[in-house]
């Protein structure tokens, strides 16, 4: 159980061009979803946190407008990039968290395969 | 500023042996500490949680200390096995928001 994928989990485009990644809760509705990115051989930096049927709340620096997060049901969240640059570059990796119950389970994250974004 | 910081970034050590690996927290006053596995190439697996009123939990092969007063924790692996080579992160949750704050990883390397 608590299965997260992510789609794709590698895509190369063009500067300027606009990149949407799928996050998915696959066995459990996900009520808060979480979207990181990592550069190589660095930790895990939180992007924004996603609630459903509600505005995603963006960590201090990360532009909303360029980083936009939708989450439009209990299973799926979008992230898309746009206009990409060479900088943006990165693994970007979502994460679920189940039901909203009470209990060190609340804060278990599952977090899906990532994808490997490249900006050329 | 807030900090959290891990040993090192590599630890090489033999199979059969016991790896531990160290956390250290500066200005957080964490609710919860967990640690997690990354591959290569892939998100992170959650391993166990500690609150902040436990001093110990284990799991199998894998046990964590959790130390507020000295800001840190402690992750063992008893009889460490080749495929437990991997990073593993530690991070902290304050309160009840559950936000993950991740420590810099440490890469572990269990050879024959």
């Amino acid at each position: 159980g608590a299965v997260v994928s992510q789609h794709p989990s590698r895509v190369i485009c063009k500067s300027g061009t606009s990149v949407k990644i799928e996050c998915r809760s696959l066995d459990f509705q996900a009520t808060t979803m979480f979207w990181y990115r990592q550069f190589p051989k660095k930790s895990l930096m939180l992007m924004a946190t996603s609630n459903e049927g509600s505005k995603a709340t963006y960590e201090q620096g990360v532009e909303k407008d360029k980083f936009l997060i939708n989450h439009a049901s209990l299973t799926l969240s979008t992230l898309t990039v746009t206009s990409a640059h060479p900088e943006d570059s990165s693994f970007y990796i979502c994460s679920a968290r189940d039901s909203p119950g009470t209990g060190t389970s609340f804060h278990e994250q599952f977090f899906g395969p990532g994808t490997r974004l490249t900006v050329l | 500023s807030q900090k959290i910081e891990q040993n090192s970034e590599a630890l090489n050590i033999q199979e059969g042996k016991t790896a531990t690996l160290t956390c250290n927290y500066t200005n957080y006053s964490p609710a919860y500490l967990q640690w997690y596995r990354q591959d290569p190439g892939r998100g992170p697996v959650f391993l166990l949680l500690i609150r902040e009123n436990e001093k110990e939990k284990r799991k199998e092969r894998l046990k964590v200390t959790f130390d507020t007063t000295l800001k840190q924790s402690l992750f063992h692996i008893t009889a460490s096995q080749p495929a437990d080579s991997a990073t593993y992160l530690c991070a902290l949750t304050t309160g009840t928001a559950s936000k993950l704050t991740f420590g810099t990883g440490t890469r572990l390397q269990v050879t024959l």
